[in-house]
């Protein structure tokens, strides 16, 4: 079955921190992996995906199928940047198949001034 | 464009008592979805509309559950009769077509309490 794991709840860093958030997933084909942020009082929003390889706010994440993750990395964290992250995955999507998100957790990030 | 909406936004109903929440999905997506979160756990799946079409429904928690998206536009999710555990924020998402990736656009949600 397909799992997305978020191991951290909360993840509280300084502004100008570098901030990796993790992201593990278990899937035995092809994966679509994507970062979603909710920030305060806001709907959810795509953030990234791992096809598009584009680096979003200042936020990259490559997928790395040996460790089956894929972190989400900002070299220098603003205050901005505090929200929920949740990582997602699918399948097939690019072929069409607009299947359903499984979701982690989600991850609490806040950057202190 | 307002994006997807959803409705109401709060819902407090006592056990066993009906609730219909509506979702509007941005004009011309022939997607929607629905999931739902209840506190501590992850975001859930619980079905999807292609058009007027339910293309997935695995997520359906059980039969108290009854989705409809008329003509393909607007959905309802209706829960009856409810439960406490079916207490969370229900999400909508939206996206566009059947061709290639189209990302999923997310209504506000709708918190729904049941005491």
């Amino acid at each position: 079955a397909q799992r997305v794991t978020q191991p951290e709840k909360l993840l509280s860093v300084f502004k100008g921190a570098p901030v990796e958030l993790k992201c593990n997933y278990s899937y035995s084909g092809s994966p679509e992996l994507f970062w979603y942020v909710q920030y305060s009082r806001q709907r959810l929003q795509l953030l990234l995906r791992h096809i598009s390889r584009e680096s979003i706010k200042g936020f990259t994440a490559d997928l790395n199928k040996g460790e089956t993750s894929f972190h989400l990395k900002k070299p220098f964290a603003q205050e901005e940047d505090s929200a929920m992250y949740y990582c997602a995955l699918s399948w097939g999507v690019n072929a069409g198949n607009n299947r359903k998100l499984i979701w982690g957790l989600g991850t609490s990030l806040a950057v202190n001034p | 464009e307002a994006g997807v909406t959803q409705f109401p936004s709060h819902s407090v109903i006592e056990k066993g008592q009906t609730v219909t929440l509506r979702c509007d999905p941005i004009s011309g997506h022939d997607n929607l979805y629905w999931y739902r979160r209840v506190m501590g756990k992850e975001i859930k799946f619980l079905l999807h509309f292609v058009k007027e079409s339910k293309q997935d429904e695995s997520g359906m928690p059980n039969n108290r559950f009854l989705a409809e998206r008329t003509g393909g536009t607007y959905s309802t999710l209706k829960v009856q009769p409810a439960e406490l555990e079916d207490s969370g924020v229900y999400f909508c998402a939206s996206s566009l077509g059947l061709v290639g990736y189209n990302e999923q656009f997310f209504g506000p949600g709708t918190r729904l309490t049941v005491l």
